[in-house]
């Protein structure tokens, strides 16, 4: 099946500074999906994309999908440490099967 | 309305032992799924249900199991448990949407 490489794995940031985690795959993808994973908690969905080349925005994170449709990014602009967590891309296939990346961690330091 | 509802939250079983996790979707949502999530990595995907009929599984042994009720909640059961076992089992309901609302987890720990 599909599957996505996700980077960074890890990435420390200033409380103020920019963010950025890429999700890249080899084969072409009909939609992608992000969520976002607090510490001790489940995963909570923020955006799909399913058009090449389409960007969208919720406050200051800005979610791309390529114009290939073979990779995604999410970038969160002057970090807060309430951006802290784990950022997932994942995949929506038949059945609603969802196929997660290995997500990125963000710790935000005040 | 609430929203995905698991329990036990959490649980401590014995190698060998079988395990039953319960989920309960968000009020008018008939397709339940489940997920693995071991410490550091993404969710795996291992059952979706809909309308009570199985509709897709995920790369896991015959030990695990699930099925769907006619209320649309779900048990996911897991037969000769081993230490591998142990991880945070999620649950998560979806209609029309791809969207996935996922319940707080299953925290399994198997000794």
């Amino acid at each position: 099946g599909q599957q996505v490489m996700q980077i960074p794995q890890y990435q420390h940031v200033q409380e103020g500074e920019d963010f950025t985690t890429y999700c890249n795959s080899s084969t072409t993808l009909s939609n992608i999906q992000w969520y976002k994973q607090r510490p001790g908690g489940h995963p909570v969905f923020l955006i799909q994309l399913v058009k090449s080349g389409e960007v969208k925005k919720q406050k200051r994170l800005t979610f791309q999908f390529g114009e290939a449709k073979k990779n995604s990014s999410l970038h969160i602009t002057a970090t807060q440490t309430t951006d802290v967590g784990t950022y997932f891309c994942a995949l929506s296939g038949s059945a609603r099967q969802l196929t997660f990346g290995s997500g990125t961690q963000l710790t935000v330091l005040p | 309305d609430a929203g995905v509802t698991q329990s036990p939250t959490h649980l401590i079983k014995t190698r060998g032992q079988h395990v039953t996790l319960r989920c309960s979707p968000i009020s008018g949502h008939k397709s339940v799924s489940w997920y693995q999530q071991v410490l550091g990595q993404g969710p795996q995907f291992i059952f979706q249900y809909y309308e009570k009929e199985e509709r897709g599984r995920g790369n896991f042994p015959d030990r695990f199991s699930a099925r769907q009720f006619p209320n649309y909640s779900s048990e996911l059961n897991v037969n000769a448990l081993l230490l591998g076992d142990s991880a945070l089992y999620l649950c998560a309901s979806s209609e029309a949407t791809d969207e996935a609302f996922f319940g707080q987890g299953t925290r399994l720990t198997v000794v």
